[in-house]
């Protein structure tokens, strides 16, 4: 079992759409959470972190569920320059990387 | 504020040639510095990371070696490399903190190696 899994993808959404990812881990002892995003042959960026609590930054959602080990997140209205390939992160030591969801939005 | 270089951007080796990757950090002292490597349509692999001058650990055993001669430069080597070793290499850095949940890494632009 990978360490970090997530849905393959990819994910074909019409502009203005919801679209939800989710991640699972493995490793009970994680203690933080991200979620980057990486363009198309780019580097990757922090999109956001994922606290306990949930958080929100603008249209997008990210929760947690230690118990499930598991890791969402959601982009409401989404955009053209939403497109790009969403990973999911978990730390313990090391960050350990998900292989990543690209997402396309269509016009 | 902090950046981090990468070069070159774009790579093409033989196989069996050496190999030479450098990552330098301005604007920042004593950062944690990262390699990995990421093959087609996977994640990323950690391959070393560096704590200090001088200080290497390495997370996965092959032909690569790091070194990292000063603060802020860390450098990817290999004597021969192999068709394995394709792939987009990118360097990272994150500061220290006592509160380590709040390590973000940042990455450089990567270096994009096809091995021949």
């Amino acid at each position: 079992r990978k360490e970090v899994e997530q849905d393959p993808g990819p994910f074909n959404v019409p502009e203005g759409a919801t679209v939800a990812f989710n991640c699972t881990y493995s490793n009970s002892a994680s203690q933080s959470f991200f979620w980057y995003r990486q363009d198309c042959r780019k580097e990757p960026k922090l999109l956001m972190s994922v606290y306990s609590s949930g958080n929100e930054d603008g249209r997008f959602t990210a929760q947690l569920n230690r118990a499930s080990q598991y890791i969402s997140l959601l982009i409401r209205d989404s955009k053209l320059s939403d497109s790009a390939t969403y990973l999911c992160v978990v730390k313990k030591y090391q960050l350990i990387w998900g292989a990543g969801t690209k997402l396309i939005i269509k016009p | 504020s902090q950046t981090i270089h990468q070069w070159p951007a774009t790579l093409v080796q033989p196989v069996g040639s050496p190999l030479s990757l450098e990552c330098t950090v301005e604007g920042t002292s004593n950062p944690n510095l990262y390699w990995y490597r990421q093959a087609a349509g996977r994640g990323l692999q950690l391959l070393f990371y560096s704590v200090g001058i001088g200080q290497i650990s390495s997370e996965v055993p092959q032909n690569l070696s790091a070194s990292r001669p000063q603060d802020r430069q860390f450098i990817l080597s290999s004597k021969k490399l192999l068709l394995s070793d394709s792939g987009f290499y990118l360097c990272a850095w994150s500061g220290i903190s006592g509160l380590a949940e709040y390590n973000e890494q940042f990455f450089g632009p990567g270096t994009r190696l096809t091995v021949l």
